[in-house]
């Protein structure tokens, strides 16, 4: 177990809504990124969030949004929700914003949308 | 490009045996490299990494060797066990621009009796 907890397990949504999935980080880490995992894919970095500010954004629309909280926790919100965005859901935290720290992955949120 | 790739999706190997799992990264400024395990329904599990400036790194059963010429990285696990079917990414990052971890697409492991 990586101490990094993600809720709901699953969730079934349909195109058009809206959707929040959310994160608790290792004891101690200050820095969260979320990954978008599509069936039979490596995981996709969508954003990564450092002390509450946004550091970095891969190739994912403006509709991927985030949060992080006081205590590191985070949020990933995603609004019109497309058929695609069906996927695992993975957050990772780590200790360090520039080093070689590795990053503990969640057990994921499976989101379909329908 | 952002692209990491393996040169086989899928792997099998008999119990007892070694097992070499290879990926292809294209990012030369890539410093640093992770091995993960991906059981089914569960996240990533980091296995093992390594930086740039090593070539070979060991762990309990588990080798990484960098061959940075050539842009090539594998995992090799020693004495195959059940429990280690699973989907292995090899996946990089740099310390330049954002902190993330490119993956590849994976590689399956299955073990036979």
């Amino acid at each position: 177990e990586t101490g990094v907890t993600q809720s709901p397990t699953h969730l079934i949504k349909t195109r058009g809504q809206q959707v929040t999935l959310r994160c608790s980080s290792q004891s101690g880490h200050n820095t969260v990124s979320w990954y978008q995992q599509a069936l039979g894919q490596g995981p996709q970095f969508i954003f990564q969030y450092y002390r509450e500010e946004e550091n970095g954004r891969g190739n994912f629309p403006p509709r991927f949004s985030g949060l992080q909280f006081p205590n590191y926790s985070s949020e990933l919100n995603v609004n019109a929700l497309e058929l695609d965005d069906s996927a695992l859901y993975l957050c990772a935290s780590s200790s360090n914003k520039r080093t070689f720290g590795e990053q503990y992955f969640g057990p994921g949120t499976r989101l379909t949308v329908t | 490009g952002e692209n990491v790739g393996l040169h086989l999706p899928t792997l099998s190997v008999q119990e007892g045996d070694n097992s070499i799992i290879n990926c292809a990264y294209s990012n030369s400024a890539s410093d640093y490299f992770i091995w993960y395990k991906q059981e089914s329904g569960k996240g990533p599990q980091f296995i093992i990494d390594i930086r740039s400036n090593m070539d070979k790194r060991q762990g309990q059963r588990v080798t990484v060797l960098l061959n940075k010429t050539v842009k090539h990285l594998s995992l090799q696990i020693a004495a195959t066990q059940p429990g280690d079917s699973a989907v292995y990414f090899c996946a990089e990052k740099s310390l330049q621009g954002a902190q993330k971890l490119v993956f590849g697409q994976g590689t399956r492991l299955t073990i036979n009796p």
